[in-house]
């Protein structure tokens, strides 16, 4: 299946500790991205890889690092974790700018606890 | 800063009836607008997107309508069937630009 997908899609963990979400794409896009969905629903964009060079990085805590070691791949390490992260995370792909429209993974349910 | 806004958190319609989902935006920089639809427990999907050179744009059930003086556009789905059952996405983005900003999103529910 041609798709987007992130693993894990469930992730219980405590404060303090540290975790990564993987995002893979068998799209051939060029372009990958991390969405957070808060509680109040807003689907708000962290991090842009184009062909493996980062090009949006939005104010978030420098706890929260991407990496890109293909553009097949955009994984999510977030160190010493925060009730407030609790929320859903979004991997998705493009083929060019954002008027293209993305692809979604099916997301990630991180639970700080 | 919410740029683009959906004020309306959910919709409630009869199976067959009009659904009508509307979306603001404050960002006079967007000129290209995308809907997503999205069930429970998986990821956004694409459903239909317009140009801000256009003013109307439809495919099969789904129409989008743009009104740039009133950085507005509005979704309308009819008939409405209970699979449209869902959360519909606006989203905005700027020529050149890899970022879509999204609102909050509508939960649409269509009773039988």
């Amino acid at each position: 299946d041609t798709a987007v997908s992130q693993t894990p899609k469930y992730l219980v963990t405590q404060m303090g500790n540290d975790k990564s979400i993987k995002c893979e794409q068998n799209l051939g896009h060029d372009t990958m991205y991390w969405y957070k969905q808060d509680s109040k629903k807003f689907l708000k964009i962290m991090f842009s890889y184009n062909n493996k060079e980062l090009i949006i990085n939005e104010t978030v805590p420098n706890r929260f690092s991407p990496k890109s070691p293909d553009k097949a791949h955009l994984n999510l390490h977030i160190n010493s974790l925060e009730l407030g992260d609790s929320a859903v995370y979004f991997c998705a792909s493009s083929q060019g700018q954002g008027i293209y429209g993305y692809t979604f993974g099916s997301g990630t349910r991180l639970t700080v606890v | 800063d919410q740029q683009v806004k959906q004020n309306s958190p959910s919709l409630s319609v009869q199976e067959g009836r009009i659904s009508i989902l509307n979306c603001d935006y404050t960002n006079s920089m967007f000129d290209y607008f995308l809907w997503y639809k999205k069930y429970p427990a998986e990821g956004p999907t694409f459903l239909i997107s317009i140009s801000s050179i256009k003013d109307k744009n439809e495919d099969g059930r789904f129409t989008v309508f743009l009104n740039k003086s009133a950085k507005h556009l509005s979704l309308h789905i009819v008939p409405s069937q209970p699979g449209d059952s869902a959360v519909y996405f606006c989203a905005a983005s700027a020529m050149n630009d890899y970022k879509l900003s999204f609102g909050a999103g509508t939960t649409v529910t269509v009773r039988a």
